[in-house]
Order: structure tokens, then C-alpha cells, then sequence
């Protein structure tokens, strides 16, 4: 079945420090990608996506390329904030429709100054 | 654009008794809404799928009777955790999908259910 693996966390970096969240998937077909973040004591908010395979999503300094031939969705930032320290979730969904979104485990960010 | 709330954000009961939860879409209509639910630093566990005009659908391992899902219209759906007890106090979060291809899901801001 479908299923997403996310890095564990948390991963503690100093601000201005190069950041990577890796996340792999296992699909069949073809999948929209996404990552979505939840600041402390917020709901879920939508970072980016990515809908088919080379497609590169980008969002306030984030970006993941989705890599169909290593079945990757990493996320990327040349240089965190403060402000970015929060709780990163990797997702997976059916292309084309509004079917259900499989999560990944979450990895927490914690951003120093 | 793209906005869900969720009413309350939270709240804390007494065990035996039931909670309603409320996810509205407020600038889209919602054909179908998804119910979370959400343990301390864990990830999102799917709990049913919330079809307007029709019978939600729920993920296995989840009681049907002890969480009560209603569709009421294409603006919201409702929650209600009867006879809750102290193991049902979590963060629950409804989502519902919005775009030009519905494939974008947009989050609720979560109610934290606390039983006592």
C-alpha cells in the first residue's frame, strides 16, 4: 500500500543553517506530493506541492523536487529562521482527485538563534 | 481563500459525556471533509471521510458509534465524541480539499478535546 517515511527528528539547527528533511514514498500510479507544517499550537498549514514527477514546489525559502526515480520529496531551505522551528509533515495523495492524504511521522525543527 | 475553522478550539468535559465539533469551509463548499485525530507529537491518523448528503466513511479500528459524523451541508461538518472518556482527550482536525483538481487539502486550526 501507499505509505510515506519521513528523517526522525528533531533535528536542532542554528539559524542560518542549510536545512533537509528527507521523505521517500511507496505508490502506486502517480502521486501529488506535499509538505505541510504546524507551528506550535497551531492547525496545519500547506507549504507546498508538488503534482507530477520533476515538478519542483517552492514556498518562503522551502523547496522539494519530486524525484519519481528515487521516490523523494525531500525538503530544502538554504537558510533557516527562528521563525521556522515547527513540526514538518510529509504527505502523499492521489493525483486528480480529493482522495485521502497519507502522512508521514513528522519531523520537528527547532531552529536556534 | 481556502479557509476551514473549527468550533470550539477547544474544550475540556467530564467522562460520559458527549462533545460536538464543528468544521466549517467558510469561502469554498465542501462536498467531503476528512476527520483527524492527532496524539502528542505524533502524525495525523485518518478517522473518516465526512460525505454530505450521505453516510461517512470510516477508516477500520474506528467506532462509528462512539465518534458521530454529520455532513449537514456543503459549509460544514460536525463531530461528536459520545460518552467520551479520558482516552478520547486528543487534538481532533478536520480538513477539507479545495482547488482546481481537489487535490489540495486545507486544515482546520484543531479542537483539543481534554476529558476529566
Amino acid at each position: 500500500g501507499n505509505s510515506v517515511t519521513q528523517m526522525e527528528g528533531p533535528v536542532t539547527l542554528s539559524e542560518e543553517a542549510f536545512l533537509t528533511i528527507n521523505c521517500t514514498y511507496t505508490a502506486t500510479g502517480y502521486p501529488s506530493l506535499f509538505w505541510y507544517v504546524q507551528y506550535p499550537g497551531e492547525g496545519l498549514q500547506l507549504l507546498l506541492k508538488a503534482t507530477k514527477a520533476d515538478d519542483k514546489g517552492s514556498n518562503k525559502g522551502f523547496e522539494a523536487t519530486y524525484r519519481k526515480e528515487t521516490t523523494s520529496f525531500h525538503l530544502e531551505k538554504g537558510s533557516v529562521q527562528v521563525s521556522d522551528s515547527a513540526v514538518y509533515f510529509c504527505a502523499l495523495g492521489k493525483s486528480g482527485g480529493y482522495n485521502k492524504l497519507i502522512f508521514g511521522a513528522g519531523t520537528r525543527l527547532a531552529v536556534h538563534p | 481563500g481556502a479557509v476551514v475553522s473549527q468550533h470550539p478550539s477547544w474544550v475540556i468535559c467530564k467522562s460520559g459525556t458527549s462533545v460536538k465539533i464543528e468544521c466549517r469551509s467558510l469561502d469554498f463548499q465542501a462536498t467531503t471533509m476528512f476527520w483527524y485525530r492527532q496524539f502528542p507529537k505524533q502524525s495525523l491518523m485518518l478517522m473518516a471521510t465526512s460525505n454530505e448528503g450521505s453516510k461517512a466513511t470510516y477508516e477500520q479500528g474506528v467506532e462509528k458509534d462512539k465518534f458521530l459524523i454529520n455532513h449537514a451541508s456543503l459549509t460544514l461538518s460536525t463531530l461528536t465524541v459520545t460518552s467520551a472518556h479520558p482516552e478520547d482527550s486528543s487534538f481532533y482536525i478536520c480538513s477539507a480539499p479545495h482547488g482546481l483538481a481537489q487535490e489540495t487539502q486545507y486544515f482546520g486550526p484543531g479542537t483539543r478535546l481534554l476529558v476529566l
